[in-house]
């Protein structure tokens, strides 16, 4: 699985849109982005995943840029309980092997 | 709705002692796992479980750990015999497969080896 790299902390205004970078550049044709978030030691959250166009649910978008090499999780309006590690995370689909290596993932800081 | 189960939420126990860890996954659900989280440390995959066989076990997974699923709905982890280092919270997860590839994880076993 390609390796990811995210910033280490980010600081957003509650209400305000929380832009979270991820690049992932030697991510290879059939591997999908993911991103989990994991407040304070809970177990880790499922938000959204995506090959290559933009995806949304009802907890962010994920921006895929047409090169692949980077993503942007958007949460539209961050409130304080989004205060978590968010994780990217690609992942390739073959056969039954599902693992998901963590790194260090990105610390978000929603201050009111 | 559906979520992964865990219990205990914590457990204590004696260097060289047996503990299990169980988890109820998602009930439709069909690939199973364990992850760790050493304090301060980043998560970790141990071991994934499909079709009642280890699909896949990391370095860590070693003999001291075991899996099963005794049943149709309960997944079990034991470690066989604790040592201080397997002190970490333990993770349980599923996914639904088939194309559902998004893993929910349960809210962790807090093991406290001492």
């Amino acid at each position: 699985d390609a390796k990811t790299t995210q910033p280490t902390s980010m600081d957003c205004a509650e209400g305000r849109a929380a832009n979270l970078p991820c690049n992932h550049s030697t991510i290879s044709g059939n591997e999908y982005v993911y991103w989990y978030r994991q407040i304070h030691s809970q177990g880790p959250q499922y938000i959204i995943h995506g090959l290559k166009n933009n995806e949304t649910n009802e907890m962010a978008s994920l921006i895929i840029t047409e090169d692949r090499k980077s993503s942007t999780l958007i949460l539209p309006h961050a409130t304080l309980r989004d205060t978590a590690v968010y994780y990217c995370i690609v992942r390739g689909l073959r056969g039954s092997n599902y693992k998901l290596t963590f790194g260090k993932g990105t610390l978000l800081t929603v201050n009111p | 709705e559906p979520e992964v189960t865990q219990t205990p939420s914590h457990q204590v126990t004696q260097m060289g002692q047996e503990v299990i860890l169980r988890c109820v996954p998602i009930s439709n659900h069909l690939y199973f796992y364990w992850y760790r989280q050493i304090l301060g440390q980043k998560v970790e995959f141990l071991v994934s479980f499909y079709n009642n066989e280890i699909s896949e076990k990391s370095e860590i997974f070693d003999d001291q750990f075991s899996v099963e699923r005794p049943d149709g709905s309960n997944f079990t982890l034991k470690i066989r015999s604790t040592k201080l280092e397997d002190s970490a919270m333990y993770f349980c997860a599923s996914s639904g497969g088939q194309g559902v590839t998004e893993q929910y994880f349960g809210p962790g076993t807090r093991l406290t080896v001492t």
